[in-house]
């Protein structure tokens, strides 16, 4: 089974700061990686996917991840943050095969001051 | 773009009320799902389905959750008897192999 840890519940930042948002997951089998953004009252959406390739994700909104599996982590970065970018993030993992259910990490809300 | 789409929106039950959901997934995608987000909290699995059977389903869809999908088109999810606790934002997805795409979530307040 997965489970993904996102050990920040808050991430307060100043605008313009670069801002890194943690991830990490544990499974035994190879796995699809997700970061989405929750705006309030809002519903999922997908910022980047991790499915094979280049380690280095780039996704909307000037977002990044890196898949590193010696680290099992899949940390969101973004070098300069907006005002807009204040929300809550979650990273989800998901098997390679089976009913590729995502596990959803418990979030971040990433609050970026003026 | 193909998108998952759910109704209702929002919807205001009393407790002990049946409740139904419906989501239209992507026309292509094989598997479908139920995920669950109480206010505040993190987005939890409620089922899958695949080949018009329950593949996998968590422990928080008891006896009280049922999902169908009654024609070619709709995926539902009733709750038979709702109480407090249930009030949520649901979310339908479908999924290509290897990525689910979610619709827009359908909030139940339970009075």
């Amino acid at each position: 089974a997965q489970s993904v840890t996102q050990l920040d519940s808050q991430v307060p930042v100043f605008e313009e700061a670069p801002v890194e948002l943690r991830c990490n997951y544990s499974s035994s089998v190879s796995v699809y990686l997700f970061w989405y953004v929750q705006y309030p009252n809002q519903g999922l959406q997908l910022l980047l996917k991790y499915l094979s390739g280049s380690t280095l994700v780039k996704g909307i909104n000037g977002f990044e991840a890196e898949f590193n599996k010696s680290q099992t982590s899949f940390h969101l970065r973004k070098p300069s943050v907006h005002i807009s970018d204040t929300a809550e993030y979650f990273c989800a993992v998901s098997d390679r095969a089976g009913t590729y259910k995502y596990i959803f990490g418990t979030g971040t809300r990433l609050k970026v001051l003026a | 773009e193909p998108e998952v789409t759910q109704t209702p929106s929002h919807q205001v039950t009393q407790m002990g009320q049946e409740v139904i959901l419906r989501c239209v997934p992507i026309s292509n995608h094989l598997y479908f799902y139920w995920y669950r987000q109480i206010l505040g909290q993190k987005v939890e699995f409620l089922v899958s389905f695949y080949n018009n059977e329950i593949s996998e389903k968590s422990e928080i869809f008891d006896d009280q959750f049922s999902v169908e999908r009654p024609d070619g088109s709709n995926f539902t999810l009733k709750i038979r008897s709702t109480k407090l606790e249930d009030s949520a934002m649901y979310f339908c997805a479908s999924s290509a192999p290897g990525e689910l795409f979610f619709g827009e979530g359908s909030r139940l307040t339970v009075l």
